[in-house]
């Protein structure tokens, strides 16, 4: 079946670092989704993407959709306290729109 | 706006004995979905709802089971509990439409002893 994998699976970085996530789909995707988990906490939803080639910002995140759509990335420049969390890409299948695979997510820990 | 509501929030349960979830979705949102979490598989699809009608189903056996009404209610039951199905259960409901993300609800730890 569709797997999502992620990596790093763990990242520690030192405040004002910056941090990446890789996500990548065993098929090809016809959008991607990005959520936060704080500790404790339920996903949240960041942001879609679409498009092949894609990229969209959120002030200090940067999120692409490969050309393939088969993979995606998350970019966090001078990553601050408040971004500790697990962060999670979802695929959504390209036969099934309405049906998310969630990746294995990423815990990111910032240390200040 | 009120968010996803799951009740209860926390249950504990023993084997062999079944189990059911309720989740009401956001005012409007007639998707609703359904995730199992654990730490060691992370976030499972279990299955998708819209219009009372169960559009996907993830990969799990039959004893976990769900409906929805037609007021976009969701419920899920579980029977014959096993230890492994001890996790935090997530509901989660969005617009109609592709281009919206899920709201999720805190969820409903089960534990199973």
């Amino acid at each position: 079946g569709q797997q999502v994998m992620q990596i790093p699976q763990y990242q520690h970085v030192q405040e004002g670092e910056d941090f990446t996530t890789y996500c990548n789909s065993s098929t090809t995707l016809s959008n991607i989704q990005w959520y936060k988990q704080r500790p404790g906490g339920h996903p949240v939803f960041l942001i879609q993407l679409v498009k092949s080639g894609e990229v969209k910002k959120q002030k200090r995140l940067t999120f692409q959709f490969g050309e393939a759509k088969k993979n995606s990335s998350l970019h966090i420049t001078a990553t601050q306290t408040t971004d500790v969390g697990t962060y999670f890409c979802a695929g959504g299948a390209s036969y099934n729109t309405d049906k998310l695979i969630f990746g294995t997510g990423t815990r990111l820990q910032v240390f200040p | 706006k009120a968010g996803v509501t799951q009740t209860p929030r926390y249950l504990i349960k023993t084997r062999g004995q079944q189990v059911t979830l309720s989740c009401s979705p956001i005012s409007g949102h007639r998707s609703v979905s359904w995730y199992q979490q654990t730490p060691g598989q992370g976030l499972q699809f279990l299955f998708e709802y819209f219009s009372e009608t169960q559009r996907n189903k993830g990969n799990f056996p039959g004893r976990f089971s769900g409906r929805q009404f037609s007021n976009s209610r969701s419920e899920m039951n579980v029977s014959t509990l096993e230890l492994g199905d001890s996790a935090l259960y997530l509901c989660a409901s969005r617009q109609t439409g592709t281009n919206y993300g899920y709201t999720f609800g805190s969820g409903t730890r089960l534990t199973v002893v």
